[in-house]
Protein backbone atom coordinates (compact mmCIF):
# COMPACT_ATOMS: atom_id res chain seq x y z
CA UNK A 1 0.00 0.00 0.00
CA UNK A 2 1.05 2.94 -1.01
CA UNK A 3 -0.35 5.34 1.68
CA UNK A 4 0.28 8.81 1.50
CA UNK A 5 3.46 10.00 -1.45
CA UNK A 6 5.04 12.81 -1.45
CA UNK A 7 7.17 14.74 -4.11
CA UNK A 8 10.08 15.79 -4.08
CA UNK A 9 12.35 14.45 -0.72
CA UNK A 10 14.50 16.75 -0.93
CA UNK A 11 14.71 20.22 -2.29
CA UNK A 12 17.22 23.49 -2.17
CA UNK A 13 15.45 26.80 -3.06
CA UNK A 14 16.85 30.23 -3.68
CA UNK A 15 15.20 33.20 -1.79
CA UNK A 16 12.41 34.34 -4.18
CA UNK A 17 12.32 30.98 -5.69
CA UNK A 18 8.49 29.71 -6.18
CA UNK A 19 7.62 25.46 -5.97
CA UNK A 20 5.46 22.86 -5.25
CA UNK A 21 4.96 20.39 -2.99
CA UNK A 22 3.22 17.48 -4.26
CA UNK A 23 0.70 15.13 -2.33
CA UNK A 24 -1.30 12.36 -2.96
CA UNK A 25 -2.95 9.61 -1.04
CA UNK A 26 -4.77 6.51 -2.07
CA UNK A 27 -6.87 5.62 0.81
CA UNK A 28 -10.13 7.69 -0.21
CA UNK A 29 -9.73 10.06 2.49
CA UNK A 30 -12.08 13.17 3.25
CA UNK A 31 -9.10 15.40 5.21
CA UNK A 32 -6.12 15.77 3.92
CA UNK A 33 -2.93 18.60 6.02
CA UNK A 34 -0.23 20.10 5.66
CA UNK A 35 2.63 20.35 8.39
CA UNK A 36 5.93 22.15 9.07
CA UNK A 37 8.15 20.50 11.48
CA UNK A 38 10.63 22.30 13.00
CA UNK A 39 13.40 21.86 15.79
CA UNK A 40 11.77 22.44 19.49
CA UNK A 41 8.63 23.19 17.53
CA UNK A 42 6.96 19.95 16.47
CA UNK A 43 4.64 19.87 14.36
CA UNK A 44 2.46 23.34 13.07
CA UNK A 45 -0.32 23.05 10.84
CA UNK A 46 0.03 25.09 7.79
CA UNK A 47 -3.36 24.33 6.30
CA UNK A 48 -5.77 21.69 5.96
CA UNK A 49 -8.47 20.52 3.82
CA UNK A 50 -11.64 18.75 5.55
CA UNK A 51 -13.26 17.59 1.93
CA UNK A 52 -13.18 18.09 -1.88
CA UNK A 53 -13.42 21.28 -2.41
CA UNK A 54 -12.43 23.14 0.66
CA UNK A 55 -9.15 24.37 2.47
CA UNK A 56 -8.46 26.49 5.55
CA UNK A 57 -6.11 28.01 7.59
CA UNK A 58 -4.16 26.65 10.02
CA UNK A 59 -1.45 27.68 12.10
CA UNK A 60 1.28 29.41 10.13
CA UNK A 61 -0.47 29.90 6.69
CA UNK A 62 1.79 32.96 5.95
CA UNK A 63 3.88 32.38 2.81
CA UNK A 64 2.15 29.46 1.45
CA UNK A 65 -0.92 28.87 -0.69
CA UNK A 66 -2.84 25.54 -1.16
CA UNK A 67 -4.55 23.72 -3.88
CA UNK A 68 -6.71 20.52 -3.20
CA UNK A 69 -6.67 19.38 -7.18
CA UNK A 70 -9.08 16.12 -6.03
CA UNK A 71 -10.24 14.04 -3.36
CA UNK A 72 -6.47 12.26 -3.83
CA UNK A 73 -4.53 15.26 -4.42
CA UNK A 74 -3.18 18.29 -1.96
CA UNK A 75 -0.85 20.58 -2.99
CA UNK A 76 1.34 23.54 -1.08
CA UNK A 77 2.77 26.29 -3.08
CA UNK A 78 5.46 28.90 -1.91
CA UNK A 79 5.29 31.84 -4.33
CA UNK A 80 8.41 33.54 -3.18
CA UNK A 81 10.27 31.06 -1.08
CA UNK A 82 12.11 32.80 2.14
CA UNK A 83 15.33 31.32 4.48
CA UNK A 84 12.28 30.98 7.34
CA UNK A 85 10.84 28.75 5.57
CA UNK A 86 13.54 26.19 5.48
CA UNK A 87 12.03 23.44 7.20
CA UNK A 88 10.34 19.55 7.12
CA UNK A 89 7.00 19.50 5.49
CA UNK A 90 4.56 16.56 6.10
CA UNK A 91 1.30 15.79 4.47
CA UNK A 92 -1.61 13.93 6.22
CA UNK A 93 -4.28 12.24 5.55
CA UNK A 94 -7.29 11.18 7.85
CA UNK A 95 -10.77 9.81 7.73
CA UNK A 96 -13.29 10.26 10.70
CA UNK A 97 -14.95 6.97 11.26
CA UNK A 98 -16.51 6.66 15.14
CA UNK A 99 -14.04 8.38 17.19
CA UNK A 100 -11.27 7.26 15.01
CA UNK A 101 -8.86 10.08 13.40
CA UNK A 102 -5.56 8.35 13.04
CA UNK A 103 -3.75 10.42 10.50
CA UNK A 104 -1.19 8.82 7.91
CA UNK A 105 1.94 10.76 7.13
CA UNK A 106 4.25 10.57 4.00
CA UNK A 107 8.07 10.52 4.35
CA UNK A 108 7.99 14.39 4.20
CA UNK A 109 10.30 16.69 1.77
CA UNK A 110 13.19 18.60 3.18
CA UNK A 111 13.29 21.47 1.94
CA UNK A 112 16.45 24.09 2.26
CA UNK A 113 15.78 27.64 1.29
CA UNK A 114 19.61 29.57 0.77
CA UNK B 1 -8.33 26.03 21.58
CA UNK B 2 -6.59 22.53 21.66
CA UNK B 3 -3.64 22.13 23.26
CA UNK B 4 -1.08 19.35 24.05
CA UNK B 5 1.51 19.30 26.31
CA UNK B 6 4.18 17.00 26.46
CA UNK B 7 7.59 16.97 28.47
CA UNK B 8 10.93 17.80 27.01
CA UNK B 9 13.73 15.30 25.70
CA UNK B 10 15.38 14.44 24.99
CA UNK B 11 15.09 11.45 27.85
CA UNK B 12 18.11 9.36 27.69
CA UNK B 13 17.82 5.38 29.22
CA UNK B 14 20.29 2.30 29.43
CA UNK B 15 18.54 -0.58 27.54
CA UNK B 16 15.75 -2.16 29.68
CA UNK B 17 14.97 0.62 32.08
CA UNK B 18 11.42 1.74 32.63
CA UNK B 19 10.29 4.70 30.57
CA UNK B 20 7.60 7.81 30.99
CA UNK B 21 6.50 10.01 28.67
CA UNK B 22 3.96 12.92 30.01
CA UNK B 23 1.63 14.65 28.11
CA UNK B 24 -1.50 16.60 28.71
CA UNK B 25 -4.23 17.98 27.16
CA UNK B 26 -7.10 20.92 26.65
CA UNK B 27 -9.62 20.08 24.42
CA UNK B 28 -13.02 21.07 24.00
CA UNK B 29 -15.73 18.15 24.02
CA UNK B 30 -14.11 13.81 24.33
CA UNK B 31 -11.28 14.01 21.59
CA UNK B 32 -9.42 10.74 20.56
CA UNK B 33 -5.70 10.51 21.68
CA UNK B 34 -2.83 9.90 20.60
CA UNK B 35 1.02 8.52 20.58
CA UNK B 36 2.79 8.51 16.95
CA UNK B 37 6.72 7.62 16.53
CA UNK B 38 9.19 9.15 14.19
CA UNK B 39 12.15 7.15 13.15
CA UNK B 40 15.05 9.52 11.80
CA UNK B 41 14.35 10.18 8.26
CA UNK B 42 11.02 8.83 8.38
CA UNK B 43 7.14 10.28 8.87
CA UNK B 44 5.43 9.78 11.94
CA UNK B 45 3.51 6.52 12.18
CA UNK B 46 0.75 5.96 14.61
CA UNK B 47 1.72 3.74 17.66
CA UNK B 48 -1.14 4.01 19.82
CA UNK B 49 -4.24 5.19 20.56
CA UNK B 50 -7.17 5.44 22.83
CA UNK B 51 -10.98 7.07 22.10
CA UNK B 52 -12.47 7.49 25.38
CA UNK B 53 -11.98 7.90 29.23
CA UNK B 54 -10.28 5.48 31.16
CA UNK B 55 -9.64 3.31 27.40
CA UNK B 56 -5.89 1.40 27.48
CA UNK B 57 -3.98 1.75 24.23
CA UNK B 58 -0.93 -0.72 23.53
CA UNK B 59 1.18 -1.74 20.89
CA UNK B 60 5.03 -3.44 20.98
CA UNK B 61 5.36 -3.41 24.72
CA UNK B 62 3.74 0.64 24.85
CA UNK B 63 0.70 1.52 26.83
CA UNK B 64 -0.99 5.10 27.68
CA UNK B 65 -4.25 4.92 29.36
CA UNK B 66 -7.07 7.96 28.71
CA UNK B 67 -7.20 10.10 32.30
CA UNK B 68 -9.96 12.56 31.56
CA UNK B 69 -10.11 13.64 35.62
CA UNK B 70 -6.08 14.60 34.88
CA UNK B 71 -6.62 15.32 31.12
CA UNK B 72 -3.16 12.86 30.70
CA UNK B 73 -2.19 10.05 28.37
CA UNK B 74 0.99 8.93 29.47
CA UNK B 75 2.95 6.79 27.26
CA UNK B 76 5.13 4.01 29.45
CA UNK B 77 7.38 0.80 28.41
CA UNK B 78 8.16 -1.32 31.01
CA UNK B 79 11.63 -2.40 29.30
CA UNK B 80 12.98 -0.07 26.30
CA UNK B 81 15.10 -1.54 23.41
CA UNK B 82 17.81 0.35 21.15
CA UNK B 83 15.69 0.09 18.42
CA UNK B 84 12.83 2.05 20.62
CA UNK B 85 15.45 5.40 19.90
CA UNK B 86 12.95 7.47 17.63
CA UNK B 87 10.95 11.00 18.99
CA UNK B 88 7.38 10.44 20.24
CA UNK B 89 4.48 12.67 19.77
CA UNK B 90 1.27 12.81 22.21
CA UNK B 91 -1.66 13.98 19.57
CA UNK B 92 -5.33 14.38 20.33
CA UNK B 93 -8.15 14.97 17.13
CA UNK B 94 -11.46 16.56 18.36
CA UNK B 95 -14.05 18.44 16.39
CA UNK B 96 -13.03 21.83 15.38
CA UNK B 97 -15.78 23.43 13.30
CA UNK B 98 -17.31 19.98 11.42
CA UNK B 99 -13.82 19.44 11.02
CA UNK B 100 -11.05 17.04 12.94
CA UNK B 101 -7.52 18.45 13.31
CA UNK B 102 -5.04 16.25 14.77
CA UNK B 103 -3.01 18.28 17.20
CA UNK B 104 0.55 17.61 18.15
CA UNK B 105 2.59 18.42 20.84
CA UNK B 106 6.13 18.79 20.37
CA UNK B 107 7.82 15.52 20.43
CA UNK B 108 10.29 13.78 23.00
CA UNK B 109 13.22 12.50 22.02
CA UNK B 110 14.29 9.05 23.05
CA UNK B 111 17.88 7.77 22.73
CA UNK B 112 18.28 4.27 24.45
CA UNK B 113 21.94 2.86 25.03
CA UNK B 114 23.06 -0.44 24.83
Amino acid sequence: NAGVTQTPKFQVLKTGQSMTLQCAQDMNHNSMYWYRQDPGMGLRLIYYSASEGTTDKGEVPNGYNVSRLNKREFSLRLESAAPSQTSVYFCASSEWTGGNTEAFFGQGTRLTVV
Amino acid sequence: GNSVTQMEGPVTLSEEAFLTINCTYTATGYPSLFWYVQYPGEGLQLLLKATKADDKGSNKGFEATYRKETTSFHLEKGSVQVSDSAVYFCALSSSSGGSYIPTFGRGTSLIVHP
